[in-house]
């Protein structure tokens, strides 16, 4: 059975840092290109970070450039998000999503907040 | 980036009727293998969403045959053939031929 959990979430202030962690098993993660994809309350999605396989080729949407930073570990079948420099608009509920979408983790919470 | 644009936004529907939402991108989602990747999602209420279509009309796994997507190059469709009470949700389109990736704004399902 396939599972994507993340963990890392939790309340920040802005300016703050936090690194997500995303736990996978039940498929080959190597194989996979991986995505960060974002849901602002009562907001659609927003795929902020992509990596492929080999993590050699990472792509961010505009807003989290040089803020996050996507990362990925093969051996442990585990993908990360590094959040720097937090806004309050990226509160949001942030999925670890495998490839072109079949496969979702439960999302975890972050909220930026003084 | 890739914007992608769905119509309507909200789409109040009765029991048993068709529904349709769509979906048009900036440019063409033909990717340069030949496939189109565009796919469909629903978003339950308090759910992560699950994927019902994808490369344009190829249905998930366990999704109803009610379901269908259509389309070419930047214009997409997704139909329900007789909306049920379980349909009832929040729709968007992922293109996956671009980077980086990008959703359409999605459409919320209503029933009247």
């Amino acid at each position: 059975e396939v599972q994507l959990v993340e963990s890392g979430g939790g309340l920040v202030q802005p300016g703050g840092s936090l690194r997500l962690s995303c736990e996978t098993s039940g498929f080959t993660f190597s194989s996979f290109s991986m995505n960060w994809v974002r849901q602002a309350p009562g907001k659609g999605l927003e795929c902020v970070a992509t990596i492929k396989q080999d993590g050699t080729e990472k792509y961010y949407v505009d807003s989290v450039r040089g803020r996050f930073t996507i990362s990925r570990d093969n051996a442990e079948n585990s993908l990360y998000l590094q959040m720097n420099s937090l806004r309050a608009e990226d509160t949001a509920v942030y999925y670890c999503v495998r490839s072109h979408g079949f496969f979702w983790g439960q999302g975890t919470l972050v909220t930026v907040s003084s | 980036d890739v914007v992608m644009t769905q119509s309507p936004l909200s789409l109040p529907v009765t029991l048993g009727q068709p529904a349709s939402i769509s979906c048009r991108s900036s440019q063409s989602l033909v990717h340069s293998d030949g496939n189109t990747y565009l796919n469909w999602f629903q978003q339950r209420p308090g759910q992560s969403p699950r994927r019902l279509i994808y490369k344009v009309s190829n249905r998930d796994s366990g999704v109803p045959d009610r379901f269908s997507g259509s389309g070419s190059g930047t214009d997409f469709t997704l139909e329900i053939s007789r909306v049920e009470a379980e349909d009832v949700g929040v729709y968007y389109c992922m293109q996956v031929t671009h980077w980086p990736r990008t959703f359409g704004q999605g459409t919320k399902v209503e029933i009247k």
